[in-house]
């Protein structure tokens, strides 16, 4: 069975950091792209980033290029997303989907406040 | 960036209806075209992939269908468990793009 997993979410205050990460399971994790899309609340879907199965290419929206990092262990099983000079405009369930968008996690629900 | 003009936003239907549901985009996509189904509090469910291809384990009374740039998701006779958000994405170039969404609700 084909599971997403996302952790390291949470509350955190304008300009820090987060780091997400989305084990994956089920599936042979090297041979994927994998993205996140995140969900404001009550609001619709959005694609923030992409990555190659290899990791070798990383695509951005333009809303966190530069701020947002996506990268991956293929070793692990395991997509991240490192967030930094996070702003409320962040504030979202982030959702970890195989490249397809085939299956999703739960999601991991950051809220940047202070 | 490609935008995707989805509509209606909201979709009033009883049970057994025929209802359908429209994504135009701004920009050839060929058929890099997803349509997604979401439940309250849960993660989104793909449905239909390349424009047309039913996702595994999807019934058999959605459809997709393309006329042109116009891109449409149909369920043929509406059930109660069918009520949640509808989204299409365009997957052709990045930015990837999500229209708005529609909200498919008991009349």
């Amino acid at each position: 069975e084909v599971q997403l997993v996302e952790s390291g979410g949470g509350l955190v205050q304008p300009g820090r950091s987060l780091k997400l990460s989305c084990a994956a399971s089920g599936f042979t994790f090297s041979n994927y792209y994998m993205a996140w899309v995140r969900q404001a609340p009550t609001k619709g879907l959005e694609w923030v980033a992409s990555i190659t199965n290899s990791g070798g290419s990383t695509y951005y929206r333009d809303s966190v290029k530069g701020r947002f990092t996506i990268s991956r262990d293929n070793a692990k099983s395991t997509l991240y997303l490192q967030m930094d000079s996070l702003r409320s405009e962040d504030t979202a369930t982030y959702y970890c989907t195989r490249g397809g968008m085939d299956a999703w996690g739960q999601g991991a629900s950051v809220t940047v406040s202070s | 960036d490609i935008q995707m003009t989805q509509s209606p936003s909201s979709l009033p239907a009883s049970l057994g209806d025929r209802v359908t549901i429209t994504c135009r985009a701004s920009q050839d996509i060929g058929n890099y075209l997803r349509w997604f189904q979401q439940k309250p509090g849960k993660s989104p469910r793909l449905m239909i992939y390349g424009a047309t291809n039913l996702a595994a384990g999807v019934p058999s009374r959605f459809s997709g269908s393309r006329s042109g740039s116009d891109y449409s998701l149909t369920i043929s006779s509406l059930e109660s468990e069918d009520m949640a958000d509808y989204y299409c994405l365009q997957s052709k170039e990045s930015p990837y793009t999500f229209g708005a969404g529609t909200k498919l609700e008991l009349k």
